[in-house]
């Protein structure tokens, strides 16, 4: 079974508006932390944001939040005013405190349109 | 300057050749990660390093050979590759084995004819 799902393999957004990008994970470990990455076409893999299981509030990195909800095990990013600089694919991670091995999802292709 | 270094970013081989792959962090990390990434599928994580002893092997055939010399360096020693090595290899660092964020440096593209 998937431990990381990420429904959109691909998503259009309009230039200023804000985009959610889906992600569901599954673990029966009670302490893990969830991880937003965004690979541009040039390959890097950059860390933008993370949320630990106990963590009391969503996680803030200027533009990008976490919607955490964990009795539905979901880690939404939002992305508020997207630029068009956010066109990337965007992988949702998880490493459970059992396992130090990240698991990572498909990934999901974002395109910022003008 | 860039946390994550690796050289080359893009390397094409036969499949007798035998190359390397480096990468250096300059985040003062004791944990350092070789991961693969083929097209349409996840990360696959490869090697793991702690404080310069591999901790864990993937599975990986022996034609890829890790090294890693100090806690800053890292290479990947390839030889005898087939067509389907064809990927991005993607280097990353951490303060401590599973419990740091990974930062990952650019990775080399790779094509094996």
């Amino acid at each position: 079974a998937q431990k990381i799902t990420q429904t959109q393999p691909g998503m259009f957004v309009q230039e200023k508006e804000a985009v959610t990008l889906d992600c569901t994970y599954d673990t029966s470990d009670p302490s893990y932390g969830l991880f937003w990455y965004k690979q541009p076409s040039s390959g890097e893999m950059i860390f933008l944001i993370y949320q630990g299981s106990y963590d009391q509030q969503n996680a803030t990195e200027g533009r990008y939040s976490l919607n955490f909800q964990k009795a539905r095990k979901s880690a939404n990013l939002v992305i508020s005013a997207s630029q068009l600089g956010d066109s990337a694919m965007y992988f949702c991670a998880m490493r459970e405190d059992s396992n130090y091995q990240l698991i990572w999802g498909a990934g999901t292709k974002l395109i910022i349109k003008p | 300057e860039t946390g994550v270094t690796q050289t080359p970013r893009h390397l094409v081989m036969g499949m007798t050749n035998k190359k390397s792959l480096k990468c250096e962090q300059h985040l003062g990390h004791n944990a350092m990660y070789w991961y693969k990434q083929s097209a349409k599928k996840p990360l696959e994580l490869m090697f793991v390093y702690s404080l310069e002893e591999r901790v864990e092997n993937n599975s990986v055939p022996s034609r890829f050979s890790p090294e890693c010399p100090n806690s800053s360096h890292l290479f990947l020693h390839l030889h005898t590759l087939q067509p389907e090595d064809s990927a991005l290899y993607l280097c990353a660092s951490s303060h401590l084995t599973g419990e740091e964020t990974q930062y990952f440096g650019p990775g080399t593209r790779l094509l094996v004819l």
